[in-house]
């Protein structure tokens, strides 16, 4: 079974532009889940989406959404990028049958904004 | 929400000899715990979890953790450290009432001296 994929795994964007993020789950898995990753911060969530609807959410500003498509693919956007949004970008998916579940990571897309 | 602190930023041992990564954890509740693992330019990899019963986990690549309830801990142990073991690894909390509702610890970076 194929793990979790993301595209791009390298981006470079300057300041103001926006940019948008794909991740496809691991076939049969309907929650994704998305994480930022830098250095500072570590490891912070940032939503999960669960049958096209954002379930939880973490503490980031409105400039970072996400949405779910039918068949679980999910994208992220950042709007109006900023030096600080650099980071490695992570995505997880996971059956969703009960809490707790695990969750399989995709190796993350990196972005640089100049 | 709850919470998750790695004690321990970087850690160094010699190949052989036994490890042992710190986790303490915030949460009202019994949680639902993991340690991931990640190797440079990579996603994160599931170790092991515990959601209930035994408190000592046997995980992949020769890892166990043991949550003590009284200590709010969940240690990370390996017996003989192999140089493929440097990485950094990640202890995570979920939240029984919340499905996929995750948080990271800092994460500790392990060195692994020949």
């Amino acid at each position: 079974k194929a793990g979790v994929t993301q595209t791009p795994r390298y981006l470079i964007k300057t300041r103001g532009q926006q940019v948008t993020l794909s991740c496809s789950p691991i076939s049969g898995h309907r929650s994704v889940s998305w994480y930022q990753q830098t250095p500072g911060q570590g490891l912070q969530f940032l939503f999960e989406y669960f049958s096209e609807t954002q379930r939880n959410k973490g503490n980031f500003p409105g400039r970072f959404s996400g949405r779910q498509f039918s068949n679980s693919r999910s994208e992220m956007n950042v709007s109006t990028l900023e030096l600080g949004d650099s980071a490695l970008y992570l995505c997880a998916s996971s059956y969703d049958r009960v809490a707790g579940e695990t969750q399989y990571f995709g190796p993350g897309t990196r972005l640089l904004v100049l | 929400a709850q919470s998750v602190t790695q004690p321990d930023i970087h850690i160094t041992v010699s190949e052989g000899a036994s490890l042992e990564l710190r986790c303490n954890y915030s949460y009202g509740a019994t949680p639902y715990l993991f340690w991931y693992v990640q190797s440079p330019g990579q996603g994160l990899q599931l170790l092991l979890k515990y959601f209930s019963g035994d408190t000592l986990v046997q995980g992949i690549k020769g890892f166990e953790a043991e949550f003590k309830r009284s200590q709010s801990s969940f240690n990370l142990r390996k017996p003989s450290v192999h140089w493929s073991d440097a990485a950094e690894y990640f202890c995570a909390v979920g939240a029984r009432r919340r499905k996929n509702d995750m948080r990271f610890g800092a994460g500790t970076r392990l060195t692994v001296k020949p």
